[in-house]
C-alpha cells in the first residue's frame, strides 16, 4: 500500500545551522501538510501546501521556515536558522487523489535535534 | 478556531477488557473528526474518520467511535484490547481548510 515517507530518520543539527527535511507523499495526492510534535505536547499544524503555493500556515511559521515541491514527488521543509526550541519530530502528511480529500496520511517523522 | 480536548492523558487495560478513549472538541456549524493511533518509534496511522452520516463509525483493528453532536464529543472504544493496542491516540478536528487540530492525547497501556 502507498505510503508517506520521510528522510534522514533522525537528524543532528548545531543551532544556527540549516536543515532540510524531506518527504515523498503518496503519488496522486494534491495536498501536502508539515506537522511538529515537540517532546511531550501536541502535535501542532505548521503549513499545508496545494497547487505549488501555501494555502495556510500557523504563527509557528514564521521567516525560518519554508516549504518547496522541487521536483514533482519531493515536499521539503527547510530551516534557515535553527533554535533550540525548534527540537522536535516532524511529521509529513499528504491527502487528496483517490483517497479523499479529507484523509491525512502521515510519514514517520524526523526527529529533529539542535544542539 | 476550533479545539480538542482528551479527557485522559494515560488509560490502563487489562487484555481483552473494554476500553474507552474520550475526547470532546469545541462546537463549529460543520466538523470532521479523526481518531489517529501512534505506535511506538512510529508515525500517525489514520484509525477512522467521521465526516458526515451515521453517528457509529467503525474504523480498523476493531475499534469504532461515535459522534456525539449534543455532548460534542467522539469517544473512542474497543469492546476488547490486545497487547498490540498499546499505542498513544490522538483525536483530531478540522479546522478551516485543511488544518488538523489534534488533542494532547492518550497513551493506551495494555496489562496482561
Amino acid at each position: 500500500e502507498p505510503e508517506v515517507t520521510q528522510t534522514p530518520s533522525h537528524q543532528v543539527t548545531q543551532m544556527g545551522q540549516e536543515v532540510i527535511l524531506r518527504c515523498v507523499p503518496i503519488s496522486n495526492h494534491l495536498y501536502f501538510y508539515w506537522y511538529r510534535q515537540i517532546l511531550g505536547q501536541k502535535v501542532e499544524f505548521l503549513v499545508s501546501f496545494y497547487n505549488n503555493e501555501i494555502s495556510e500556515k500557523s504563527e509557528i511559521f514564521d521567516d525560518q521556515f519554508s516549504v518547496e515541491r522541487p521536483d514533482g514527488s519531493n515536499f521539503t521543509l527547510k530551516i534557515r536558522s535553527t533554535k533550540l526550541e525548534d527540537s522536535a519530530m516532524y511529521f509529513c502528511a499528504s491527502s487528496g487523489g483517490d483517497r479523499g480529500l479529507y484523509e491525512q496520511y502521515f510519514g514517520p517523522g524526523t526527529r529533529l535535534t539542535v544542539t | 478556531a476550533q479545539s480538542v480536548t482528551q479527557l485522559d492523558s494515560q488509560v490502563p487495560v487489562f487484555e481483552e477488557a473494554p476500553v474507552e478513549l474520550r475526547c470532546n472538541y469545541s462546537s463549529s456549524v460543520s466538523v470532521y473528526l479523526f481518531w489517529y493511533v501512534q505506535y511506538p518509534n512510529q508515525g500517525l496511522q489514520l484509525l477512522l474518520k467521521y465526516l458526515s452520516g451515521s453517528t457509529l463509525v467503525k474504523g480498523i483493528n476493531g475499534f469504532e467511535a461515535e459522534f456525539n453532536k449534543s455532548q460534542t464529543s467522539f469517544h473512542l472504544r474497543k469492546p476488547s484490547v490486545h497487547i498490540s493496542d498499546t499505542a498513544e491516540y490522538f483525536c483530531a478536528v478540522r479546522q478551516g481548510a485543511q488544518k488538523l487540530v489534534f488533542g494532547q492525547g492518550t497513551r493506551l497501556t495494555i496489562n496482561p
